[in-house]
């Protein structure tokens, strides 16, 4: 199985600031990667697939970029809506796996 | 608008079994692939189990397989999780969610509509 490891678990953050999260994948798996928000008692929200492409209707302060096994998902201009979980997602190959997830907080 | 709605989850004896329903509306429902992902309490995402567009190919996780079993019936835009020997360990609330891709034959994809969750408690 690939294993999905997210850092930071916490990241600590103030409104207009630029954070990034990062996701490292035991063996290639360009460019099958998601990154999903998710806020408190609510269901995963898809912001960005094949590693880089923006979901319709996401902000374009929501950025993803790879270098092989290596991912980072960044947001810029912190918005108060965007402190949640962050997860990101392989779906290179069987069986789909997850990060643990990156809580955002303020 | 793409809507899913998860039925069927609730309180079962360990041992027992349940299924699970997701009836999908607003989107041509066999041009998509269709999954099943679960979150434990206070816990991350875990994909449980993916089906094709026609239910012709059907995959699962380690910690499910041979236990859970996935179908579809796309007259009804539908697609289930018949769960049987159900352990403590399966406590989660259980989302379906839609493949991103048109006309994917295999179930490896973005999930870019999610329902709202089924809570499932595996509890004596």
């Amino acid at each position: 199985d690939i294993q999905m490891t997210q850092s930071p678990s916490t990241l600590s953050a103030s409104i207009g600031d630029r954070v990034t999260i990062t996701c490292r994948a035991s063996q290639s798996i360009s460019p099958s990667l998601a990154w999903y928000q998710q806020r408190p008692g609510k269901a995963p929200k898809l912001l960005i697939y094949q590693a880089s492409t923006l979901e319709r209707g996401v902000p374009s302060r929501f950025s993803g970029s790879d270098s092989w096994t290596e991912f980072t998902l960044t947001i810029t201009s912190l918005q108060p809506d965007d402190f949640a979980t962050y997860y990101c997602q392989q779906y290179s190959s069987l069986p789909i796996t997850f990060g643990q997830g990156t809580r955002l907080q303020i | 608008e793409v809507q899913l709605l998860e039925s069927g989850g609730g309180l079962v004896q360990p041992g027992r079994s349940l299924r699970l329903t997701c009836t999908a509306s607003g989107l041509t429902f066999d041009d998509f692939a269709m999954y099943w992902v679960r979150q434990s309490p206070g816990k991350g995402l875990e994909w449980v189990s993916g089906i094709n567009l026609n239910g012709g190919v059907t995959a699962y996780a380690n910690s499910v397989r041979g236990r859970f079993i996935i179908s579809r019936d796309n007259a009804k835009n539908s697609v289930f999780l018949q769960m049987n020997g159900l352990r403590a360990e399966d406590t989660a609330v259980y989302f379906c969610a839609k493949g991103h891709y048109y006309d994917n034959s295999d179930p490896l994809d973005a999930f870019d509509f999610w329902g709202h969750g089924a809570m499932v408690t595996v509890s004596s």
